[in-house]
Order: structure tokens, then C-alpha cells, then sequence
């Protein structure tokens, strides 16, 4: 159980378009779901905390109007990328909180490439 | 604050070498304390947890036990594999679901 799935795994976008990635918790509801960035060989990077019915939660440093998040549901958060650049190429990963009985656990999807070209 | 600290990589150990990676914490409270596991080009995965002092975790032959008196939480197994070769997180939660991760530790596993 607790399964949370990203899609798309991979994707490539020309600069100045928008890319949209998903978050969905598969077998649990998730009120709160969180987005990162990863660089390579480094540890995760807290963008922002997505609750769902309300506004995100941005970390301090991370462009709002750049990364748009979406909770509209119980099972499921977007992460837009609006006007990407080459430096938005990145590993996004989303976590979910985990059912009740998982405690304060959080879950992960299994990332994904963002390339910018 | 709250923070993870655990020890830097990389790790490069032989196949069937006992491994230990240390991680200690800083907290208000008692935190729920986690090991995750990167694969590359993957996300992160639960490795174990343990939720109050004295608790072990455990799976896949990994082991970790929750030491409130030295706020210590490392990670050990007894015989590395080749397919153990990952990046390892440690984390605490001290309450809701906002998690904060070392900085993660590299384990490569020469066969």
C-alpha cells in the first residue's frame, strides 16, 4: 500500500513552453503532498507544500508564479512549470503524506526528468 | 532547529562487507525517524522507520534502531550486496508530515 505515482517519468519541452507534472497517491487519500528538486548528487530540495482545497505553501526562494501547484483533489497534485528555461532542467520528485495508519510517513513518486532544450 | 545530519559519502565497500552509515538528529520532541533509499535515476523509497526510542527498523537485511540517548539513528547490514549500490537518506518527522532529509550518503558495492 501508500503508492504514489509521477507522470510523465521523463519529458523534454522547448524553452518558453510550460510542462505540467503529476502527483497521484494510488491507493491512499492524501491531503498533503510536497514537491522537490533534486540536482545531481544532491539531497532534495523542499520547493513547496501542496495542501489539498488550498494554496500552496513555497518555500523561500521558489518562484510561485514559475512553479504552479494544484492539489484539486485527495489524490492528486500538479506541478507546472510555466515559461521553462534550461536551469528549470531538473529531477522533480513529489512525496505524499501517508494514510493514517502509516503515522507521519511520507511516500514517494518515483521522480521526474524535466529537460529543457 | 530540527535538523538531520549523516555521515558523507561516498561509501565504497566490497560485496559482503558490513556496512554502517551514521546518522544523528536534532529535535524539539521525540521525531518519527526514517531511512530512505535512491536507486539512480529513480525517487526515494522507504527503507524503515521507527517511531519512539529503543524501536528498530528493519527490511531487506537493513537494520537501524532509534537511540534517544545518543539522538542517533544509524543504518547497518551485516553483508552488502552489488544491487545495495544507492544513495541513502536519513530523516526525522517531529509532528504532521513535514520531513527533513540529511544530505544523503552514496553506497557503492564493489562485486
Amino acid at each position: 500500500g501508500a503508492v504514489v505515482s509521477q507522470h510523465p517519468s521523463w519529458v523534454i519541452c522547448k524553452s518558453g513552453t510550460s510542462v505540467k507534472i503529476e502527483c497521484r497517491s494510488l491507493d491512499f487519500q492524501a491531503t498533503t503532498m510536497f514537491w522537490y528538486r533534486q540536482f545531481p548528487k544532491q539531497s532534495l530540495m523542499l520547493m513547496a507544500t501542496s495542501n489539498e482545497g488550498s494554496k500552496a505553501t513555497y518555500e523561500q526562494g521558489v518562484e510561485k508564479d514559475k512553479f504552479l501547484i494544484n492539489h484539486a483533489s485527495l489524490t492528486l497534485s500538479t506541478l507546472t512549470v510555466t515559461s521553462a528555461h534550461p536551469e528549470d532542467s531538473s529531477f522533480y520528485i513529489c512525496s505524499a503524506g501517508g494514510p493514517r495508519s502509516s503515522g507521519n510517513t511520507i511516500y514517494f513518486g518515483e521522480g521526474s526528468w524535466l529537460t529543457v532544450v | 532547529g530540527n535538523s538531520v545530519t549523516q555521515m558523507e559519502g561516498p561509501v565504497t565497500l566490497s560485496e559482503e562487507a558490513f556496512l554502517t552509515i551514521n546518522c544523528t538528529y536534532t529535535a524539539t520532541g521525540y521525531p518519527s525517524l526514517f531511512w530512505y533509499v535512491q536507486y539512480p535515476g529513480e525517487g526515494l523509497q522507504l527503507l524503515l522507520k521507527a517511531t519512539k526510542a529503543d524501536d528498530k527498523g528493519s527490511n531487506k537485511g537493513f537494520e537501524a534502531t532509534y537511540r534517544k540517548e545518543t539522538t542517533s539513528f544509524h543504518l547497518e547490514k551485516g553483508s552488502v550486496q552489488v544491487s545495495d549500490s544507492a544513495v541513502y537518506f536519513c530523516a526525522s518527522n517531529t509532528g504532521g508530515f513535514k520531513t527533513i532529509f540529511g544530505a544523503g550518503t552514496r553506497l557503492f558495492v564493489k562485486a
